[in-house]
């Protein structure tokens, strides 16, 4: 099955600093690249996704690229601020058919400081 | 609020009990996703249902089943509850099953064994 990655399992920046989370995927069938955000006892929201046929996406301060050959995406955040601490998940998804279904298969998430 | 909603929202019972989470996918969405979140494993998929159909399973235990309603809310039914079983259990739904639709998540039910 798909194994997701994630790299640092902590991030520690300061205000105003940029981030970056870095994800490998490990199956070439996944085609849809989400990023959520946890905040301490919440629910994960999406903030970002990136599908397979585009190789960058930008939202503001947050971008996410990918490289389909190496099979790794990245989240960047610039300009960062207090409020965006919190737990980061990079995940993929497979979509196997009509009869298959679909399934997130998550990193192991980084827990991302910004300190005023 | 993303418009899913699960309760009870804190579940507390002992080891060797069964328990039921209840899920109310976003109004118009026919995919519903469970998902299982504890300290050493992250986030965990265990199965999704489309339109009253069990479609991809991923790790779920045995003792788990789960099933979706014509009404098209979600049950995930845990037995024989073990210590390792504690986590937050979040549901999720999406309109359609393929890749590219959004997953919005529900508050989650932390369950605690004892």
């Amino acid at each position: 099955g798909e194994n997701v990655e994630q790299h640092p399992s902590t991030l520690s920046v300061q205000e105003g600093d940029s981030a970056v989370i870095k994800c490998t995927y490990s199956d070439s069938a996944s085609n849809y690249f989400p990023w959520y955000k946890q905040e301490l006892g919440k629910r994960p929201q999406l903030i970002i996704d990136i599908r397979s046929n585009v190789g960058e996406k930008k939202d503001q301060r947050i971008a996410v690229t990918l490289n389909k050959t190496a099979k790794h995406f990245s989240l960047h955040i610039t300009e960062t601020q207090p409020e965006d601490s919190a737990v980061y998940f990079c995940a993929a998804s497979i979509f196997g058919g009509e009869t298959s279904g679909s399934r997130l298969t998550f990193g192991e998430g980084t827990q991302l400081t910004v300190n005023p | 609020d993303s418009g899913v909603t699960q309760t009870p929202k804190h579940l507390i019972t002992a080891t060797g009990q069964r328990v039921t989470l209840r899920c109310s996918p976003r109004s118009g969405d026919l995919s519903v996703y469970w998902y299982q979140q504890s300290l050493d494993q992250g986030l965990q998929f265990l199965i999704q249902y489309y339109n009253g159909e069990e479609r991809a399973k991923g790790n779920i235990l045995e003792r788990f089943s789960a099933q979706q309603f014509p009404d098209l809310h979600s049950e995930l039914n845990l037995s024989s509850l073990e210590l390792g079983d504690s986590a937050l259990y979040f549901c999720a739904s999406s309109v359609r099953q393929g890749s590219y639709n959004e997953q919005f998540f529900g508050p989650g039910t932390r369950l605690t064994v004892l």
